[in-house]
């Protein structure tokens, strides 16, 4: 019940193309679900992050789409770049949780030119 | 400022050695983090400092120990380390005290390397 599902482990896009990674979870009490950007040599840093209560939720090039009901989120990279090349991380938490992010295994994107 | 900042940024050491990580955020935030993450995997909570006081501690070998001396320094000391604990550790930092969802800023990692 603890776990977040992701895939894919890998990915591969040509530049301009539009990357989609998708995660799952089991418990219902997660209501608060982040994901990472995290570069060779540095630490993760948060991208984006949405609630339950919307259904998506855009940052610049970035959009999670969220699915209560079937448990699943994703994320979509629009216009994708080489400097988009990285590991990200979907991870999930609950109130009253010291804030304990349960993490993806993580997806690795290659953008290339 | 949002930088959390780690040192050593690499650290060899045998099993038989005593080494200290050093985190360190004026951010002003109450939460501090130790994870660990091995290559190609995410990162694993190890500890959690709220307001100065362990809040979380993941079942963590006792070889790894936690400090908390002030709100803006957290220290991890490692004894008797095994090859298997090599990973990078990463520090993070969250503005309230860790008890509802926030953004936690990240390190950038001590890479250890036990021999």
């Amino acid at each position: 019940q603890q776990q977040v599902k992701q895939s894919p482990q890998s990915l591969i896009v040509q530049k301009g193309g539009i990357p989609i990674i998708n995660c799952a979870y089991e418990n219902t009490a997660f209501d608060y679900f982040p994901w990472y950007q995290q570069f060779p040599g540095k630490g993760p840093a948060l991208l984006i992050a949405i609630r339950p209560d919307v259904s998506e939720k855009k940052e610049g090039r970035f959009t999670i789409s969220f699915n209560k009901s079937a448990k699943q989120f994703s994320l979509h990279i629009m216009d994708s770049q080489p400097g988009d090349s990285a590991t990200y991380f979907c991870a999930a938490s609950r109130r009253g949780g010291y804030n304990k992010l349960i993490f993806g295994a993580g997806t690795r994107l290659a953008v290339h030119p | 400022d949002t930088e959390v900042t780690q040192t050593p940024k690499h650290l060899v050491m045998g099993m038989t050695n005593k080494k200290s990580l050093k985190c360190e955020q004026h951010m002003g935030h109450r939460a501090m983090y130790w994870y660990k993450q091995k290559a190609k995997k995410p990162p694993e909570l190890m500890f959690v400092y709220s307001y100065e006081k362990l809040s979380i501690n993941e079942s963590v070998p006792s070889r790894f120990s936690p400090e908390c001396p002030n709100s803006s320094l957290l220290n991890l000391h490692l004894h008797a380390l095994q090859p298997e604990d090599s990973a990078l550790y990463l520090c993070a930092s969250s503005q309230e005290g860790g008890t509802d969802q926030e953004t936690q800023y990240f390190g950038p990692g001590t890479r250890l390397l036990v021999l």
